[in-house]
């Protein structure tokens, strides 16, 4: 069973262009959470998604960002013209119900020149 | 808002002997995980613990839940090289799972 897979592992931006972000969650989980891990400070929750539905979002910045998790395909993370702060580590993490635990995936290393 | 302060910042210890880091939180527990984070990569689950007094082992890793002081602790046997990494606690402050809280992280390094 493979576990959570995000891609890519590497991204470089210029500010001002758009970062997209994949997750694609464990088989048979249909919960997914975004989180954010900058440099010196913690695990930060953004968003949580189950099938079509943002479930709690109360963790994402007002603007510029924007998540989804359509029926068919894997969740994307989406940032609109990137400026240098945004630069961080962003993992995905996926569960089969919401009571259960959620298990991560490898990040996206996010750099913004 | 839910906080989670984890002790030591960081540890050095030399392999073969044993050692303890903590998690305490700011508020009631709900559930309590740790995480083992190797530098530059993902997140690798240890253990859930979600009643007081509740323990959990796995191989040489030891994990207590205090549900009146509010605080979790991770206790490594006889460490081996292979234990270094960031140590992550991860709190559910609402009951509802649906976003975790963490910790900074422990930095633990093991001398061969």
């Amino acid at each position: 069973n493979a576990g959570v897979m995000q891609n890519p592992r590497h991204l470089v931006r210029r500010r001002g262009q758009e970062a997209r972000l994949r997750c694609s969650p464990m088989k048979g989980h249909s919960h997914v959470y975004w989180y954010r891990q900058l440099p010196e400070e913690g695990l930060k929750f953004m968003v949580y998604l189950q099938k079509e539905n943002i479930i709690d979002e109360s963790g994402m910045p007002k603007e510029r960002f924007s998540a989804e998790f359509p029926k068919e395909g894997p969740s994307i993370l989406r940032i609109q013209q990137v400026v240098r702060g945004d630069s961080a580590a962003y993992f995905c993490a996926s569960s089969p119900t919401r009571q259960e635990t959620q298990y991560f995936g490898p990040g996206t290393r996010l750099l913004v020149l | 808002s839910q906080e989670l302060e984890q002790s030591p910042q960081s540890l050095i210890v030399q392999e073969g002997k044993n050692l303890t880091i903590n998690c305490t939180s700011s508020k009631t527990l709900y559930g309590l995980y740790w995480y083992k984070q190797k530098y530059g990569e993902g997140l690798i689950f240890l253990m859930m613990l979600q009643k007081g007094g509740e323990e959990k082992s796995h191989e040489k890793i030891t994990a207590k839940l205090d549900e009146k002081k509010q605080q979790s602790s991770l206790h490594i046997t006889a460490s081996q090289p292979s234990h270094a990494g960031i140590y992550l606690c991860g709190a559910d402050g609402s009951g509802a799972n649906s976003k975790l809280t963490f910790g900074k992280g422990i930095t633990l390094s093991v001398r061969p």
